[in-house]
């Protein structure tokens, strides 16, 4: 199996701009998580989902961020608009079980300008 | 809300010599894992302990648990330059349906 796929690998883009993540979680895996690492906050749970319906997006900061699972191999983390404070590293990461075992992908670090 | 917190937040150790990890968490838990990230990487699932474990070894990891003191341990024998990387515990919040919330990590760098 190829893993938890992300792209883009790096980003940089100008405040204001809109920008999409993208993820291709492992096949069979059932749900599928979003992060945010920084140096300052850590690792932060954005959304996850369960069967493509999202779960919990209470991590999500704000309503310039929102993501979708049109289908059970694909998922989007868009911003729109970006600004400075969302320079990080995403993740996404999938697993067969929810609290068990989470297979994370390489990450897109973004960098707004 | 619950959160494994790590201790240390950094650790410098020889090649060859153990290195010893501490989470501490707040809640009661199903299980508590742990994951690595080498630099520039994402996280690696290492070992998962159960809530009725009190430890578990998997090649030179070993990781204890303790409920009543709601903290685990994560011992790396005989360490490696290889394993220069930052170690992070994560817990369930002991219900269905709730998510694993990771701790800050221990950043553990060892020399040759």
């Amino acid at each position: 199996d190829a893993g938890v796929i992300q792209s883009p690998r790096h980003e940089v883009t100008e405040m204001g701009q809109e920008v999409t993540l993208r993820c291709k979680p492992i096949s069979g895996h059932d749900y599928l998580f979003w992060y945010r690492q920084t140096m300052m906050r850590g690792l932060e749970l954005l959304i996850y989902f369960n069967n493509n319906v999202p779960i919990d997006d209470s991590g999500m900061p704000e309503d310039r961020f929102s993501a979708k699972m049109p289908n059970a191999s694909f998922s989007t983390l868009k911003i729109q608009p970006s600004e400075p404070r969302d320079s990080a590293v995403y993740f996404c990461a999938s697993s067969l079980r929810g609290l068990e075992t989470q297979y994370f992908g390489p990450g897109t670090r973004l960098l707004v300008l | 809300s619950q959160q494994g917190e790590e201790d240390p937040q950094a650790l410098s150790i020889q090649e060859g010599e153990n290195a010893t990890m501490n989470c501490s968490y707040k809640t009661s838990i199903n299980n508590l894992q742990w994951y690595r990230q080498n630099s520039g990487r994402g996280l690696v699932h290492l070992i998962l302990i159960r809530s009725n474990e009190r430890e578990k070894h998997s090649g030179r990891l070993r990781v204890t648990l303790d409920t009543s003191k709601k903290s685990s341990s994560l011992l790396i024998t005989a360490s490696r330059a290889a394993d220069t990387a930052s170690y992070f515990c994560a817990t369930d919040g002991g219900q269905a349906g709730t998510a694993l919330i990771f701790g800050k990590g221990t950043t553990l760098s060892v020399s040759s």
